[in-house]
């Protein structure tokens, strides 16, 4: 893995499923995996930044983990929500301080 | 805390116009983003500043793109001169300095359109 990638690009769920996403990120020269969740017209805001292997970040109903030496992280999400819609993005901080930004998971739950 | 603010929201220009882009990031912060929205490439890192000195200009397309940050609350990014396929929303982010896992904090955006 060269670069960050995200599967699957889009994602239609009832609401009341679970769900989940993958990232990948180049396990080498790792520093943190951040988690964003971007909603249409907004911004993306910080959900989780794990550094850690191993790690597990929860909240709410969204919780995440973390494998830095095969280089994935998983976001799930617990009982959707139509509020859950959004694009749902990863970042690799690969040196110290640059943040790459994975192309994202557009997840749309259907009431 | 207002958090980072850009200007203007919105910007449309003639191609072969001078644009500039601001951004006020979050006092205290010490790093400072530019990223570039497309639906080709997602958000793409153009430039990063830490206590105002450019670390890694490797994302900037051209040399039509400039970025300057002259103090801790303000920075610049300018495309000069503009072209159709600059047209994309370019977001601003700031961070802590010394805690790399901190994150990024992002400005609403600034859609600009070259026609």
């Amino acid at each position: 893995i060269l670069n960050v990638e995200q599967s699957p690009q889009s994602l239609h769920v009832q609401e009341g499923d679970s769900t989940n996403f993958t990232c990948s990120f180049p396990s080498s020269n790792f520093y943190a995996l951040h988690w964003y969740r971007w909603e249409t017209a907004k911004s993306p805001e910080a959900l989780f930044v794990m550094t850690l292997n191993g790690d597990e970040k929860k909240k709410g109903r969204i919780s995440a983990t973390l494998n830095t030496k095969e280089g994935y992280s998983y976001l799930y999400i617990k009982g959707s929500q139509p509020e859950d819609s959004a694009t749902y993005l990863c970042a690799h901080g690969a040196s110290y301080d640059k943040v790459i930004f994975g192309p994202g998971t557009s997840l749309s739950v259907i009431p | 805390d207002a958090g980072v603010i850009q200007s203007p929201r919105h910007e449309v220009t003639e191609m072969g116009q001078e644009v500039t882009l601001r951004c006020k990031p979050i006092s205290g912060h010490d790093y400072l983003f530019w990223y570039r929205q497309t639906m080709m490439r997602g958000l793409e890192l153009l430039i990063y500043f830490n206590n105002n000195v450019p670390i890694d200009d490797s994302g900037m397309p051209e040399d039509r793109f400039s970025a300057k940050m002259p103090n801790a609350s303000f920075s610049t990014l300018k495309i000069q001169p503009s072209e159709p396929r600059d047209s994309a929303v370019y977001f601003c982010a700031s961070r802590q300095q010394g805690i790399y896992n901190s994150p990024l904090h992002f400005g609403n955006g600034t859609r600009l359109t070259v026609t």
